[in-house]
């Protein structure tokens, strides 16, 4: 029962590099999600997807992309690093919105140098 | 603007009981979530208040009152694997979460 799983676990980029995360669900949801967490805030939204093919900003969209090409993955790119993007990252999915628990990954920690 | 405020840090005894609050201000209430979260690892739901009143399960509670924008987290028979970051995220009237910093539990011997 693999849930939501999130590769890689660590990464370390320079500033100006490109890299994706991979998040894979196995549990037929609709909902996903990309997190932030950084010491001293609250988990902030960067973008999520309400099913196959859709994506929309949320809190922090800037300097980041995502695709849902297939119900069951959600990719978040990051195409030039910063060090401001240095955080760790974690995804999440939930069956619907209202009410729902979210289900997360077990994060990336990114360091951007 | 949404805020969410709950204590930095809090220290308690294996065996006590301890209450973790949790106040809010946001644009509309579609309900509140409690997680745990333990160190470099993801959050874990715990609990659930769209209603006022007390939710229990197990040894943790969790209480909502939603005209005085509060809401508690109570954990009983504290154990030392309890020791854990409590974070509170309320849904607004758009059903997007705003999350607190989160509250840090440390449990003595």
């Amino acid at each position: 029962n693999a849930g939501v799983t999130q590769t890689p676990k660590f990464r370390v980029l320079k500033t100006g590099q490109s890299m994706t995360l991979l998040c894979a669900q196995d549990m037929n949801h609709e909902y996903m999600y990309w997190y932030r967490q950084d010491p001293g805030m609250g988990l902030r939204l960067i973008h999520y997807s309400v099913g196959e093919g859709t994506t929309a900003k949320g809190e922090v969209p800037d300097g980041y992309n995502v695709s849902r090409l297939k119900k069951q993955n959600f990719l978040l790119g990051l195409e030039s690093a910063a060090p401001s993007q240095t955080s760790v990252y974690f995804c999440a999915s939930s069956p619907g919105r209202e009410g729902e628990k979210l289900f997360f990954g077990s994060g990336t920690q990114l360091s951007v140098l | 603007g949404q805020n969410i405020d709950q204590p930095t840090e809090m220290t308690a005894t294996e065996g006590a009981i301890v209450q973790i609050n949790c106040t809010y201000q946001t644009s509309g209430f579609n309900g509140l979530f409690w997680y745990q979260q333990h160190a470099g690892e993801a959050p874990t739901f715990l609990s659930y208040n769209v209603l006022d009143g007390l939710e229990e399960k197990g040894r943790f509670s969790s209480f909502l009152s939603r005209s005085k924008g509060y809401s508690y987290l109570l954990l009983k028979e504290l154990q030392m694997k309890d020791s854990a970051s409590y974070l509170c995220a309320v849904m607004d009237s758009n059903y997007q979460l705003i999350w607190g910093a989160g509250t840090k539990l440390i449990i003595k011997p």
